[in-house]
């Protein structure tokens, strides 16, 4: 079955600073791969996805995303960590019917 | 052009009773689906339907859950006699014809509590 785990529930990081929010995937065949964020009290919005092409996605808000084959990872990134950018993080891959599998996500908080 | 529309926003229901939770989907979507996120735990897949068909009902309940998106109006998740651990947030997602889950737009969320 289509899965991805995300390993940490919290990242904690200071403003300005790099943040990385991992996911590993499991799949069968070629990863079908993206990025959602969740503020509170909203639905999930886009942040990026992986189909083919360039390992490195570039999404909204200033992410991006590293695919890696042989890590089976696909963890989010930004240079520099806003406090707004404090959220729930859900990382996603299209499985069997079509259909968005997401991990249980990562609480990114960002200090000033 | 407005995003998926979802309401209530807030649902209070008494054991027993039935929850109808009603999501529009963008202008010129034609599938649905719905998922449901308990406290602590990601987004769980419940069914995705296209207009007037079930598609994909694999996460739902056998019980109690059912959901429909008919040709007019929009679609429902329809709870019967609710249980306290119905207690989550539902969402609903659509997207247009021919991309499925490359192109999800979510909507803000029921927030379903059972008393």
């Amino acid at each position: 079955a289509q899965s991805v785990a995300q390993p940490e529930d919290q990242v904690n990081v200071a403003e300005g600073n790099p943040l990385t929010v991992k996911c590993t995937y499991s799949v069968s065949g070629n990863p079908y791969l993206f990025w959602y964020v969740q503020y509170p009290n909203r639905g999930l919005q886009f942040l990026l996805k992986y189909i083919t092409g360039d390992n490195l996605v570039k999404g909204s808000y200033g992410f991006e995303a590293e695919f890696n084959k042989s890590q089976t990872s696909f963890h989010l990134k930004k240079p520099s960590a806003l406090v707004s950018d404090s959220a729930l993080y859900f990382c996603a891959v299209r499985g069997y019917g079509n259909k968005l599998v997401f991990g249980a996500g990562t609480i990114l908080r960002v200090k000033s | 052009n407005a995003g998926v529309m979802q309401n209530p926003r807030h649902l209070v229901r008494r054991r027993g009773q039935e929850a109808r939770l009603r999501c529009s989907p963008m202008k010129g979507h034609s599938h649905v689906y719905w998922y449901r996120q308990l406290p602590e735990e990601g987004l769980k897949f419940m069914v995705y339907l296209q207009k007037e068909n079930i598609i994909d009902e694999s996460g739902m309940p056998k019980e109690r859950f059912s959901a429909e998106f008919p040709k007019e109006g929009p679609s429902i998740l329809r709870i019967q006699q609710v249980v306290r651990g119905d207690s989550a947030a539902y969402f609903c997602a659509s997207s247009p014809l021919g991309t499925g889950a490359e192109k999800l737009f979510f909507g803000s969320g029921t927030q379903l509590s059972v008393l």
